[in-house]
C-alpha cells in the first residue's frame, strides 16, 4: 500500500518552543518534499530532498530546516517557532523529481 | 521561472452539470501535467498526470485536455455529483532545470444536490 505517512497531525507549540515535523513513505522514493499550505496562498515548497543527505531549500526556506537521514523518512524542523509559522504542512514524496507527486495527510500546526 | 494560472478560484455546478478549471502555464519546457483533488481536512489526491505528447486523457467521469500551443491545461468533470466537491489543483513540472513542481492556487468546486 503506497503510503505517505504524517506526524503528528495536529500540533500546538508556543512561540520559541522548538518543532519536529516527522514523515515516512513506503513506495522507496527518492524525492522528498516539505510545502505549507496557507488560505490564499496555495501551496509553497519550503525544502526538496533529492536523497539521503542531498536536501535544496526551496520557495520559502527560511526559519525551516530538514534532515534526511533514511531514503523512507525526511523530518521538517523549526527552531524557535514563530506565530507566523502556523499553517499546515505537507510532506509528500515522488519515484524522481518532476514525477507523480503522492502527499501525506497533512499536520496542522498552531504556533500561538 | 514557471507560472501557473488557475481559474475559476470558485465555480459552484448543480449535480449532474459539467465542471470546467483551466490552468495557464508559462514554461514551453512543461512536460509533466497533473490534477490533484484536496477534500477537506485531507492531503491532495492525484486523480491524472499527462506526458506532453498527449492531448487528451479520459478517466473515470474526468477528461484532460492539454493545449500545448496555448499553454493550457484543462479538467473537465462531466455529470459532476456532490462526492465531487472539493479543491482541485493543477501542476505542473518541466524536464529541464530541477524539475520543481509548480501548482496552481486551486478551484474550489461546490456541486449542488
Amino acid at each position: 500500500d503506497m503510503k505517505v505517512t504524517q506526524m503528528p497531525r495536529y500540533l500546538i507549540k508556543r512561540m520559541g518552543e522548538n518543532v519536529l515535523l516527522e514523515c515516512g513513505q513506503d513506495m522507496s522514493h527518492e524525492t522528498m518534499y516539505w510545502y505549507r499550505q496557507d488560505p490564499g496562498l496555495g501551496l509553497q515548497l519550503i525544502y526538496i530532498s533529492y536523497d539521503v543527505d542531498s536536501n535544496s531549500e526551496g520557495d520559502i526556506p527560511k526559519g525551516y530546516r530538514v534532515s534526511r537521514k533514511k531514503r523512507e523518512h525526511f523530518s521538517l524542523i523549526l527552531d524557535s517557532a514563530k506565530t507566523n509559522q502556523t499553517s499546515v504542512y505537507f510532506c509528500a514524496s515522488s519515484s524522481l523529481p518532476g514525477k507523480e507527486v503522492f502527499f501525506g495527510k497533512g499536520t496542522r500546526l498552531t504556533v500561538v | 521561472g514557471e507560472q501557473v494560472e488557475q481559474r475559476p478560484p470558485h465555480l459552484s455546478v448543480p449535480e449532474g452539470d459539467s465542471a470546467v478549471i483551466i490552468c495557464t502555464y508559462t514554461d514551453s519546457a512543461t512536460a509533466y501535467f497533473y490534477w490533484y483533488k484536496q477534500e477537506p481536512g485531507a492531503g491532495l489526491q492525484l486523480l491524472m498526470s499527462v506526458f506532453s505528447n498527449v492531448d487528451r486523457k479520459e478517466e473515470q467521469g474526468l477528461t484532460v485536455l492539454l493545449n500545448k500551443k496555448d499553454k493550457q491545461l484543462s479538467l473537465n468533470l462531466t455529470a459532476a455529483h456532490p462526492g465531487d466537491s472539493a479543491v482541485y489543483f493543477c501542476a505542473v513540472s518541466a524536464v529541464t532545470g530541477n524539475y520543481k513542481y509548480v501548482f496552481g492556487a486551486g478551484t474550489r468546486l461546490k456541486v449542488i444536490a
